[in-house]
């Protein structure tokens, strides 16, 4: 177990909708990622928030956003659902600072679905 | 061209053989690289880190590094059943923040 908890496990939702998904990162992490993962592909990296701020954005559109909570739990929102969001949705917990090799760490995902 | 180029397989090997998976990468100025595993219906786990070159042995794992030639290797040595996954190998991303991903290759190891 990697402490980081996501929510929901599982979420069908039709084209056009909004969605938000949560996490909790691990004790002592101040960074989360969340990343994107189609069926039979690797992760793609969404965007990553450390200490509150985002640090760093990958090729999503602005209807993906997030936001990431004095207690370092994160959401990933997304508006306008289109059927290629379907996919699983993980978060990835990690300890960013001087010196520091970002290992991350999955929760188990969240798998969406969009008809 | 894709930042991190792994070999979708499927590999298939015997019990008790080694297996062996590869990457290579494009990103020259990158230091850090993972090898994830990743069960099917499962999120991946991080299984060895590698950041010098040669090689990082840990159980029956050993990851290569060869930074001239952009290229990471994972041997599992004694490869059991219970290996089969997918194996993803990553980097982070020189002077940035995000870690990124191979498409990751399908091993099966065959009792």
């Amino acid at each position: 177990e990697t402490g980081v908890t996501q929510s929901p496990t599982h979420l069908i939702k039709t084209r056009g909708q909004q969605v938000t998904l949560r996490c909790s990162s691990q004790s002592g992490h101040n960074t989360v990622s969340w990343y994107q993962q189609a069926l039979g592909q690797g992760p793609q990296f969404i965007f990553q928030y450390y200490r509150e701020e985002e640090n760093g954005r990958g090729n999503f559109p602005p209807r993906f956003s997030g936001l990431q909570f004095p207690n370092y739990s994160s959401e990933l929102n997304v508006n306008a659902l289109e059927l290629d969001d379907s996919a699983l949705y993980l978060c990835a917990s990690s300890l960013q600072g001087a010196g520091i090799n970002e290992k991350l760490f999955f929760g188990s995902g969240t798998q969406l679905s969009v008809l | 061209q894709k930042e991190v180029e792994q070999n979708s397989g499927p590999l298939s090997v015997p019990e008790g053989a080694i297996a062996s998976l590869n990457c290579t990468y494009s990103d020259r100025g990158s230091q850090s690289f993972f090898w994830y595993r990743q069960y099917s219906g499962k999120s991946p786990e991080l299984i060895m880190s590698i950041y010098s070159n040669g090689d990082k042995e840990d159980g029956r794992f050993t990851a290569q590094l060869n930074k001239a030639s952009q290229y990471v290797s994972l041997l599992i040595r004694d490869s059991q059943p219970s290996d089969s996954a997918t194996y993803l190998c990553a980097l982070e991303e020189a002077g940035g923040f995000k870690t990124i991903f191979g498409a990751g290759t399908r091993l099966f190891v065959k009792a």
